[in-house]
This record gives C-alpha cells, structure tokens and sequence, in this order.
C-alpha cells in the first residue's frame, strides 16, 4: 500500500501570499489530520477531517483553513503568510474505525519557508 | 489545558545500554498514548502505542509502561543500536478526540558504538 503523500516537499512563500499544501492519505483512510513541526513548538494539531467534515480543530488563528473531498484526500491553506509560519506541515492518515483513536501514519510533509 | 512533558531532551547512550524517555500527561481523559520515531529530515513513525486499559506494551527490543494514577508513561529500548539513534516523541489523545495527539517536546536519542 502506498503511504502517506504529500505535496509539493518544498515551498517558499513570500510574506503576505497564500499556500496550498496537498495530502494524500493511505487507501482506505478516511480520517487526515494535519500538523505544524516547528523547532521552537514541537509538533502542534492543526485541524481533523473525517467524511469532508472538520471534526477537531486546534489553537490557530483563521488563517489556516483545510478542507476534505469525497476521495478523502485533503488540502490545506495558510492565507496572509507571515515569518511565523515557516514550519514542517505534516499530514497524517488513519483508520478511524469509530470510537478508539486509531494509530496516525504521517506523510513526508511539505517544508514552507516564508520570506 | 491540555499538555505533556517529556524528559530527557537529550540522551546519549553507548551501544548495547538501555534508554528510558518518561512523560507525564495532564488530561486525567487520555486514553492513548503513541511513541513516534522521527530520523533526521524524515517523517514520524509510530514505534509502539498503548491504551490506557494495558498497563504495559512491548514489541522485541522496546517496551511502553503506563501509570494512569501518576499520568506517566514510559519509553524502554534495551540493547540499543546506532540506527535507533533519532528523535522519540510522546503523546497522549483521549477518546473522542478526533485523533488529536498532544505532543511531548521530544528527545534526541544518540546510540555511540
């Protein structure tokens, strides 16, 4: 089975501009989550989708958004970029077969450097 | 709020010695707790994880031991390698969370031959 993907691996972004990142999750997956790896916050949620529908949701301003299509595959979109955000975007798929948390397998990410 | 501490930051070992990582959660309603493995410019990978009704997990050479009435958790690797050599994250998610993983700061584990 394929992993996770994500696209593109690297991005760089001027500050003001927006971005689109790309997630891919493993065949069968329905629920992808995302999260920002920075060296000075860890790893931090972002947001979860399940079915096209946001179902958890972390500590971000408005300005990160995601969405879910029917296929399962996900994007996600940083508007107004400011030097913050430059992080490791990772995606992650799993199972989800209801009730229990199910393991997450993280994609490669997607390096965002705003200059 | 939600949160999780883990200590060492950092931990050096020679080859063949056992690493232990802790960390200690604060949601009283997390009920999992996942260990990932993330190798310089690579993802994470789950290593191990265990829920918070087994008190104790393992898989060869790493075991996960859990105290729900402290909130610890803990990372054993005995006989270890230089390819273990990578930075181990805890985290802690409760039921209904939507796989929202709280996660632990990290510790950078070297294994010296």
């Amino acid at each position: 089975k394929a992993g996770v993907t994500q696209t593109p691996r690297y991005l760089i972004k001027t500050r003001g501009q927006q971005v689109t990142l790309s997630c891919s999750p493993i065949s069968g997956h329905r629920s992808v989550s995302w999260y920002q790896q920075t060296p000075g916050q860890g790893l931090q949620f972002l947001f979860e989708y399940f079915s096209e529908t946001q179902r958890n949701k972390g500590n971000f301003p408005g300005r990160f958004s995601g969405r879910q299509f029917s296929n399962s595959r996900s994007e996600m979109n940083v508007s107004t970029l400011e030097l913050g955000d430059s992080a490791l975007y990772l995606c992650a798929s799993s199972l989800d077969q209801g009730g229990n948390n199910s393991p997450l397998h993280f994609g490669n990410g997607t390096r965002l450097t705003v200059t | 709020g939600e949160n999780v501490e883990q200590h060492p930051s950092t931990l050096s070992v020679q080859e063949g010695d056992s690493a232990v990582i802790k960390c200690t959660y604060s949601d009283s309603a997390s009920n999992y707790f996942p260990w990932y493995k993330q190798e310089l410019g690579k993802r994470p990978q789950l290593i191990i994880d265990i829920r918070s009704n087994v008190g104790e997990k393992k898989d060869q050479r790493i075991a996960v031991t859990l105290n729900k009435t402290a909130k610890h958790f803990s990372l054993h690797i005995t006989e270890t390698q230089p390819e273990d050599s990578a930075v181990y994250f805890c985290a802690a998610s409760r039921s209904g969370g939507y796989n929202k993983l709280i996660f632990g700061a990290g510790t950078r584990l070297a294994v010296h031959p």
